[in-house]
């Protein structure tokens, strides 16, 4: 079944303490991102990747890091989360097919809901 | 930047009627992708209809479909025979051709079907 799987579902943490959500996709897929979800103001990109070893920011990178070492895995780094990064996360993958096959749609994964305290 | 607009913070409709979201944006490029995704309280993100800017005729999906307004840079999602299931948040969202890694969403209008 093709999937994007997040991990974990749910986290609970304090402020600076380092922490990683993982993503995995099994549909070969060369595009990842990041989102997060907030009232009132939809998805916002954070960061994205093109493939192994490509990413750039998205539109909210601030206090985020992203890797891409392998094609099937994106985690999503907070190296010293904070408060106002208390959100629900969503990472995503597509692919980079063009034509009149491509469905040029996202595949979403379960989302995590992070709080930081 | 593109924007996507969503006008609508949250909608009501009654069982078995039909109720129509808004949705505009804003982008100089000629072509881009279109999407509708509804998000139940589940959270998780499912995708309703897609439409393609190059198309004129407006896709359809069972009970769903789109009024797409190039000139005017509107995409509206049409709901049928609305069901109970149906209520949920709904995201409208712009992919641009030229650059696939962008995607930009509406803030999402909260749909809620009255029995």
């Amino acid at each position: 079944e093709a999937q994007v799987t997040q991990n974990p579902r749910y986290l609970i943490t304090v402020t600076g303490k380092k922490l990683t959500v993982t993503c995995s996709q099994n549909m070969n897929h060369e595009y990842m991102s990041w989102y997060r979800q907030d009232p009132g103001l939809g998805l916002r990109q954070i960061y994205y990747s093109m493939n192994v070893e490509v990413t750039d920011k998205g539109d909210v990178p601030e206090g985020y890091k992203v890797s891409r070492k392998e094609k099937r895995n994106f985690p999503l780094i907070l190296e010293s989360p904070s408060p106002n990064q208390t959100s629900l996360y969503f990472c995503a993958s597509s692919s980079s097919r063009t034509g009149i096959l491509a469905k040029n749609i996202q595949y979403f994964g379960a989302g995590t809901r992070l709080s930081v305290l | 930047a593109q924007t996507v607009t969503q006008s609508q913070p949250e909608m009501s409709v009654q069982e078995a009627e039909t109720v129509t979201l808004s949705c505009t944006y804003d982008t100089s490029e000629s072509d881009y992708y279109l999407f509708w995704y509804k998000q139940p309280p589940s959270r998780q993100m499912i995708l309703v209809i897609r439409q393609e800017a190059y198309k004129q005729q407006n896709a359809t999906e069972n009970r769903f479909s789109v009024n797409f307004q190039k000139a005017a840079k509107s995409f509206s999602l049409k709901i049928s025979d609305s069901q109970l299931g149906d209520a949920a948040m709904y995201f409208c969202a712009y992919r641009s051709a030229y650059n696939f890694n962008k995607f930009y969403f509406g803030s999402g209008t909260k749909l809620n079907v009255k029995p």
